[in-house]
């Protein structure tokens, strides 16, 4: 199984100020098929499913504000809010697709 | 609009069966891959299942295989997941999901159902 690895588990940051999530996976998930990263970023409300922010590592889905940016390649990702607002107050998930069992990480809970 | 909505969620004693359901409308069920990913309370998200668009492929994580049976019924846009065998550890909130086009991971998710295992 390929672990996914977030850090840190919590954050408390001032509005208006950047808030960084790491994700690690134990192995790779750069698809050699399409060279893209098998990566996604999710956010998770209280009492809600997830929302898809961020596919193929750092690609943002339609809608999703332009502060939220993924980025990193192999076994190594960053989500990025680089000005936090209040309704950010959420906690953060990755996922890898790369191979089964689909696997999440841990989880990331952003305060104010 | 895409919609799924989740039921058959409740209380159930260990060792019981419960089957859910996941609904669809908005889109051609079919055409999709779905999954079911779930949530004990206050935890993270963890994988169940997923099928493929006509049913002939089925995958699970081994924590369900052999417990756990998805299936779907295209012509009434509907997913299930029979769970028999259930323990404690299986309470979480149950969430059916869509497959994105670009691969496993989801735009799409249901509201989810509450699925509680206790005697």
């Amino acid at each position: 199984d390929i672990v996914m690895t977030q850090s840190p588990d919590s954050l408390a940051v001032s509005l208006g100020e950047r808030a960084t999530i790491n994700c690690k996976s134990s192995q790779s998930v750069l698809s050699s098929s399409n060279n893209k990263n098998l990566l996604v970023w999710y956010q998770q409300k209280p009492g809600h499913p997830p929302k898809l922010l961020i596919y193929w590592a750092s690609t943002r889905e339609s809608g999703v504000p332009d502060r939220f940016s993924g980025s990193g390649s192999g076994t190594d990702f960053t989500l990025t809010i680089s000005s936090l607002q209040a309704e950010d107050v959420a906690v953060y998930y990755c996922q890898q697709h790369y191979g089964l069992p689909l696997t999440f990480g841990g989880g990331t809970k952003v305060e104010i | 609009e895409v919609q799924l909505v989740e039921s058959g969620g409740g209380l159930v004693q260990p060792g019981g069966s419960l089957r859910l359901s996941c609904a669809a409308s908005g889109f051609t069920l079919s055409s999709s891959w779905m999954h079911w990913v779930r949530q004990a309370p206050g935890k993270g998200l963890v994988w169940v299942s997923r099928i493929n668009s006509d049913g002939g492929r089925t995958d699970y994580a081994d924590s369900v295989k052999g417990r756990f049976t998805i299936s779907r019924d295209n012509a009434k846009n509907t997913l299930y997941l029979q769970m028999n065998s259930l323990r404690a550890e299986d309470s979480a909130v149950y969430y059916c999901a869509r497959n994105a086009s670009g691969g496993s991971y989801y735009v799409h998710w249901g509201q989810g159902t509450l699925v509680t295992v206790s005697s």
